[in-house]
């Protein structure tokens, strides 16, 4: 089975900060990564597919980057609304999704 | 608009059933399978397997093997699932998800039914 691991689990930044977070596969994915965020009682929003393509209507502060095992969703410019948590989804193999990185506003 | 609408919270005891609904609308049914994941209160998702709309065969992650029965009513536009034997770990919030024309990532999600199990 593929295993994800996101870092960090928290990450606390100001509005206007530039986030990165990231996701490790355990093996070689090629580019089958989605990214999501979650907000409390909500399913999950789909931001980014094939590891880099920005879904439509998602503002383009959100970038996903990376292939094969290390992946990354960049936030430009981060806004009070992008408190949330944030998974990816590998979807070579089955599925797997990462435990999160919960963002919060310092 | 694609729009997938799920049952209500449930409240269960211990050892007793549930079965969860997923209506979907804006599409045809058939076209595209029904994912189902699980969301532990606090904790991440968890991806438990599909059904094949058109067939109505079943695929079951690894541990969801047993207790877990994914069914349909086709003409109905509606996919189930069903969990026995109900234990407190079961307490979860319960998604059902679809992929796209174009790729398997989940573009489309129903709003979750939770589920409370105890005693």
């Amino acid at each position: 089975d593929i295993q994800m691991t996101q870092s960090p689990s928290f990450l606390s930044a100001s509005v206007g900060d530039r986030v990165t977070l990231s996701c490790k596969a355990s093996q070689n994915i090629n580019k089958y990564l989605a990214w999501y965020q979650q907000k409390l009682g909500e399913a999950p929003k789909l931001l980014i597919y094939n590891a880099n393509s920005l879904q439509t209507g998602i503002p383009s502060r959100f970038s996903g980057s990376g292939s094969g095992t290390d992946f990354t969703l960049t936030i430009s410019s981060l806004q009070p609304e992008d408190v949330a948590t944030y998974f990816c989804l590998q979807h070579n193999s089955w599925y797997t999704f990462g435990a999160g990185t919960k963002l919060e506003l310092k | 608009q694609i729009q997938l609408v799920q049952s209500g919270p449930e409240l269960k005891k211990p050892g007793e059933s549930v079965k969860i609904s997923c209506k979907a609308s804006g599409y045809t049914f058939t076209d595209y399978a029904m994912h189902w994941v699980k969301q532990a209160p606090g904790k991440g998702l968890k991806w438990m397997g599909w059904i094949n709309t058109y067939t109505g065969k079943p695929t079951y992650a690894d541990d969801f093997k047993g207790r877990f029965v994914f069914s349909l009513e086709a003409s109905a536009s509606t996919a189930n699932l069903q969990i026995s034997n109900l234990k407190n770990e079961d307490t979860a919030t319960y998604f059902c998800a679809r992929a796209t024309p174009t790729g398997h990532w989940f573009a489309y999600w129903g709003q979750g039914t939770l589920v409370t199990v105890s005693s």
